[in-house]
């Protein structure tokens, strides 16, 4: 059982460039997310999908695009990568709340990018 | 907007000794989660706390939270090497119609044999 798998695990982009992080998840979960970490900074939403063909921003989603348009995949992109978007960039997924409760998240290895 | 703060940030202990990290919140929390990520790991959910007061246990580990639901709190008895890691917890927030997870700063734990 694979769980949440992204690609690629490490990227070093040139500034201006772009590039797509790929996650894919075979749970059958209809919500995904993809955070970022920075150090001290915990981990912030950059954009989530609650189902196929739905996606919304999170809190920080300037400069990142993002699409699913398969229920398994959730692909994050970035547009012209600047040097503020290294980080380390986390996909994880999970079944909708139930009883109103939050259900929990299992998240990938993770993408280490770098900006130069 | 909702903030989750928690304390301390980092805390390096012997082997043996007792860890606690502390999480509080700026408004009532329907329920709180707890995750650890080991270095250079991804976060892995412990556990999930619902109702006023809850303290669950697992093994070493006891979670609380508080009676108010605005604080909860993590304790390892007796640390081994293998509690290393960052620990965060990990509050709702509703956000246009969204229940989002907000995650804390985390508590890094250093364990020496």
């Amino acid at each position: 059982n694979a769980g949440v798998t992204q690609t690629p695990k490490f990227r070093v982009l040139k500034t201006g460039q772009s590039m797509t992080l790929l996650c894919a998840q075979d749970m059958n979960h209809e919500y995904m997310y993809w955070y970022r970490q920075d150090p001290g900074m915990g981990l912030r939403l950059i954009h989530y999908s609650v189902g196929e063909g739905t996606t919304a921003k999170g809190e920080v989603p300037d400069g990142y695009n993002v699409s699913r348009l398969k229920k398994q995949n959730f692909l994050l992109g970035l547009e012209s990568a600047a040097p503020s978007q290294t980080s380390v960039y986390f996909c994880a997924s999970s079944y909708p709340p139930k009883g109103g409760v939050r259900q929990p998240q299992h998240f990938g290895d993770g993408t280490r990018l770098s900006i130069l | 907007g909702q903030q989750v703060m928690q304390i301390p940030q980092y805390q390096h202990v012997q082997e043996g000794e007792d860890f606690t990290t502390y999480c509080n919140s700026s408004t009532t929390l329907s329920n709180i989660q707890w995750y650890k990520q080991r270095p250079g790991g991804h976060p892995v959910f412990l556990i999930q706390l619902v109702k006023s007061g809850e303290v669950k246990k697992q093994k070493r580990l006891t979670f609380q939270f508080g009676e108010a639901k605005k604080n909860s709190s993590l304790h390892i008895t007796a640390t081994q090497t293998t509690d290393v890691g960052t620990y965060f917890c990990a509050g709702p927030r509703w956000s246009t119609g969204f229940q989002k997870l907000v995650f804390g700063t985390g508590t890094r734990l250093l364990v020496s044999p």
